[in-house]
């Protein structure tokens, strides 16, 4: 079955240094990825897509990659503020299902 | 712009109790509604979606069912609860064509006990 992992439960970083946070599927090429923003006790945002002919994508301090040889995303946020702790969810599109699957999630801190 | 609304926000319930919870869209025609359970540290579990109204799919089998009686408007319910029944409840829409990104309500905490 398909599988999609975060690595990192939590990942705890300094204000102002790039966060990195890792995305790794098995048994499937997804034809896109997404990585949705969740605030506690809120629902997740959608925050970037890419999709499986592109290596890139930028967002102002958002950067997502997306090897499809490797099987993993990942994802940076650049000069990192406090206000950018949450927790971070990759999701892939399993379109022969058509549905979504989630990651767990990457609890990320960023400490001033 | 489109908005999703749930309700209730937070809702305690004894085990074997009726459960019923609301999801509306608005500002959007015709979006296919999704509700997802969250269990604590875990990711979210699809429980049904649907494509218009009268029109559900489960994804597993469980102690919940759902209906679409309107085109924006998604109801949860369960005869009656059991104790792992108890999560975070969200729904979701997508544009028609455009599945693979979905936008989600605020979430109902569900507790039974």
């Amino acid at each position: 079955s398909q599988k999609i992992e975060q690595n990192s439960e939590a990942l705890n970083i300094q204000e102002g240094k790039t966060a990195t946070l890792t995305c790794n599927y098995t048994n499937y090429s997804p034809a896109y990825l997404q990585w949705y923003r969740q605030d506690p006790g809120r629902g997740p945002v959608f925050l970037l897509l890419i999709r499986e002919n592109e290596k890139e994508k930028r967002k102002e301090r958002l950067k997502v990659t997306f090897d499809t040889t490797l099987k993993q995303s990942l994802f940076h946020i650049t000069a990192s503020q406090p206000a950018d702790s949450a927790t971070y969810l990759c999701a892939l599109w399993w379109s022969s299902a058509s549905k979504i699957i989630f990651g767990s999630g990457t609890r990320l801190s960023i400490r001033p | 712009s489109q908005t999703i609304h749930q309700w209730p926000a937070t809702l305690v319930q004894p085990v074997g109790s009726p459960l019923s919870l609301e999801c509306t869209v608005e500002g959007t025609s015709n979006p296919n509604l999704y509700w997802y359970r969250q269990a604590a540290g875990r990711g979210l579990q699809l429980l049904f979606y649907s494509v218009g109204i009268g029109q559900i799919s489960s994804e597993v089998p469980q102690n919940l069912s759902a209906s679409r009686p309107q085109d924006r408007q998604f109801i949860l319910s369960s005869k009656k609860l059991l104790l792992s029944d108890s999560g975070f409840y969200l729904c979701a829409w997508s544009v028609h064509g455009r599945e693979e990104t979905q936008y989600f309500g605020p979430g109902t905490r569900l507790l039974v006990l």
